[in-house]
């Protein structure tokens, strides 16, 4: 079967770090969608992890190791406006989505 | 932004009449999907397509049929809609990129916000 789990909910304070982690259960993997969504619009693209590592795009990095089924969307330097969901999303040809992890940036 | 838009942003409808929903790009891509999202289940695959004519099941397609005629419309219908059908939908178009690197990208339209009443 097919399976996707990441936290519920996140609070973190502006300027600080935070992980979000993501574990996985497929049969078939092929690579793994990190996406930003804000409350009341689509989501939006921020990484995709093909290959073991991590990969880093300004203040947002991404993880990923496929033997252990696991990856996770690293936050730098939190502002205000990176408060939203964040979702990942496995690449089994089509995409199996998560529930989405909510963070909340505090001042 | 990728072009893509979804028609008609909002709707309002009752039991039992038909609903059709479009997603259009301009992107030529040839990967089309239909999800719907609904709080504390994450975004559910209804319907994808991977070429003119030809369309698959997701894991919630139970009342919803698609038809793609074209490479850039993904046609998203509710034969007889019901109360459990309104949702947020999200169309979305996927670029496979070159196979084993990091360049495969799905970009989602704006969304559909559906009540049924």
């Amino acid at each position: 079967g097919q399976n996707i789990d990441q936290p519920t909910e996140m609070t973190a304070t502006e300027g600080a770090i935070v992980q979000i982690n993501c574990t996985y259960q497929t049969s078939g993997f092929n690579g793994l969608f990190w996406y930003q969504q804000h409350a009341g619009e689509a989501p939006t693209f921020l990484s995709y992890n093909v290959l073991d590592g991590l990969e880093e795009k300004g203040r947002f990095s991404s993880f990923l190791s496929r033997s252990k089924g696991y990856s996770y969307l690293l936050l730098k330097e939190l502002q205000m406006k990176d408060s939203a969901s964040y979702l990942c999303a496995f690449n089994d040809y089509k995409l199996s989505f998560g529930a989405g992890t909510t963070v909340t940036v505090r001042a | 932004d990728a072009g893509i838009t979804q028609s008609p942003r909002h709707k309002v409808t009752e039991t039992g009449t038909p609903v059709t929903l479009r997603c259009h790009q301009t992107e030529n891509h040839r990967y089309m999907y239909w999800y719907r999202q609904d709080p504390g289940h994450g975004l559910r695959l209804i319907h994808y397509s991977y070429g003119v004519k030809d369309t698959d099941k997701g894991e919630v397609s139970d009342g919803y049929s698609v038809s793609r005629s074209k490479t850039e419309d993904f046609l998203l219908t509710l034969e007889s809609a019901t109360s459990s059908q309104t949702s947020v939908y999200f169309c979305a178009i996927r670029n496979p990129g070159t196979s084993g690197t990091s360049t495969d990208t799905q970009y989602f339209g704006p969304g559909t916000r559906l009540t049924v009443l």
